[in-house]
């Protein structure tokens, strides 16, 4: 089967660096996404990842390693707004153009 | 932002009614996806569209049906609502690279 792990919950700091990690068991597939999603809110769209390596968009980074089977979304200088769940997500090679979610990591960013 | 709204965004009912739930894009896009969201669940893929009148089933499409007669507009219809489906359900879109999924706002179900 086709699966996207990652933590259930990760604590941290304001302004502090944090984290998240999505291994996979997959096939083969297009890219890695990371989404951010506010209680109550809809998941928005934050990096992808076509490539192995780091991408930066600003105070976010997402980076992947195919060989590893591995992919981690790597938040600076945190603030009390970034306190939300971080869903990675692949689209297999398989045709179907099913996304495949993680179980996602609620973040909590304590003052 | 993707131009993806959802209607209605609340809703009550009583089990055994129908309830249709529509998704419009102002994007072109042609991929569409409906999902729902459940404490503990994360992202259910129930059914998606890869274009006009062209559909397919996701992990839990049991008791759901969708229509998409037009790009822009994709209905996700639930023939008798039954209390498990009381939930959170997203509209998705896919990106223009066809590798990343915008989503609308959602539509908050409830089923008594």
């Amino acid at each position: 089967g086709q699966s996207l792990e990652q933590p259930s919950e990760v604590t941290a700091v304001e302004g502090a660096i944090v984290q998240i990690n999505c291994t996979y068991q997959t096939s083969g597939f297009y890219g890695l996404s990371w989404y951010q999603q506010h209680d109550g809110g809809a998941p928005t769209f934050l990096s992808y990842n076509a490539l192995d390596g780091l991408e930066e968009t600003g105070r976010f980074s997402s980076f992947l390693s195919r060989s590893d089977s591995y992919g981690y979304l790597l938040l600076q200088e945190l603030q009390m707004k970034d306190s939300a769940s971080y869903f990675c997500a692949v689209l297999p090679l398989s045709g179907t153009y099913k996304y495949i979610f993680g179980t996602g990591t609620r973040l909590k960013v304590l003052a | 932002d993707a131009g993806i709204t959802q209607s209605p965004r609340h809703k009550v009912t009583e089990t055994g009614t129908p309830v249709t739930l529509r998704c419009h894009q102002t994007e072109n896009h042609r991929y569409m996806y409906w999902y729902r969201q459940d404490p503990g669940h994360g992202l259910r893929l129930i059914h998606y569209s890869y274009g006009v009148k062209d559909t397919d089933k996701g992990e839990v499409s049991d008791g759901y049906s969708v229509s998409r007669s037009k790009t822009e507009d994709f209905l996700l219809t639930l023939e008798s609502a039954t209390s498990s489906q009381t939930s959170v359900y997203f509209c998705a879109i896919s990106g223009r690279d066809g590798e990343t999924q915008y989503f609308g706002p959602g539509t908050r179900l409830l089923v008594l």
